[in-house]
């Protein structure tokens, strides 16, 4: 069965580094999407991707995150200057169609940022 | 208030008995309703999706939306050992919109 891959599972870094977390969604998909999820507290979207561009981000993904599909197959993840609050289990996700056509999203097994 | 609000839990029951787990919302916009179940370590996999309002059955699992009254429910029945996870709700508005909004989550035990 097709699966959203992310790498690595679990990243360690010193604050202030820059840091891109990957991910390889489901083939045929077109719409890719991050959460994170800080230990403890709710999962929250940070930004959709669709047709090499950004379609919607959330007020968290500011000018120190950003998205990339540099390829055709990976979908990643950039945080410029990592803080302590960048501390989170970051999920990717993708669907194969718009809303109303197709609902279900998938996500990853999602990439554990620990900042120190 | 907070967009969607979810009963963190911890939630245990023995095997076999019915599980309610439920989400209230503000937001009216919202027309997409979703329950995920999450493992630990693993990463949110859809159990049921309902649009607008009713209920939807699906083997063993059954989801409600009451949409006036802003209020989300999913029913397990016969509940198993496996069903131990962490559910989340979701939810989304109408055309437009990508992004879902998660309540926290509710960690359930089923006990043998």
């Amino acid at each position: 069965e097709p699966e959203v891959t992310q790498t690595p599972s679990h990243q360690v870094t010193q604050m202030g580094q820059e840091v891109i977390l990957r991910c390889v969604p489901i083939s045929n998909h077109l719409y890719f999407y991050w959460y994170r999820q800080i230990l403890g507290q709710k999962v929250e979207f940070l930004v959709s991707f669709y047709n090499n561009e950004i379609s919607e981000k959330s007020e968290i993904f500011d000018d120190q995150f950003s998205v990339e599909r540099p390829d055709g197959s990976n979908f990643t993840l950039k945080i410029r200057s990592t803080k302590l609050e960048d501390s989170a289990m970051y999920f990717c996700a993708s669907r194969i169609g718009p809303w109303g056509t197709s609902n279900e999203q998938f996500f990853g097994p999602g990439t554990r940022l620990t900042v120190l | 208030q907070k967009e969607v609000e979810q009963d963190p839990g911890p939630l245990s029951v023995p095997e076999g008995a019915i599980v309610s787990l439920n989400c209230t919302y503000s937001n009216s916009a919202f027309q997409y309703f979703m329950w995920y179940r999450q493992y630990s370590r693993k990463g949110p996999e859809l159990l049921m999706y309902t649009y607008s309002s009713g209920n939807k059955e699906d083997g063993r699992f059954t989801a409600q939306v009451d949409k006036s009254s802003k209020y989300i429910s999913l029913f397990i029945r016969d509940s198993q050992p496996s069903d131990s996870a962490t559910y989340l709700c979701a939810m989304k508005s109408a055309q437009g919109a990508q992004k879902l909004v998660f309540g926290q989550g509710t960690r359930l035990t089923i006990n043998p």
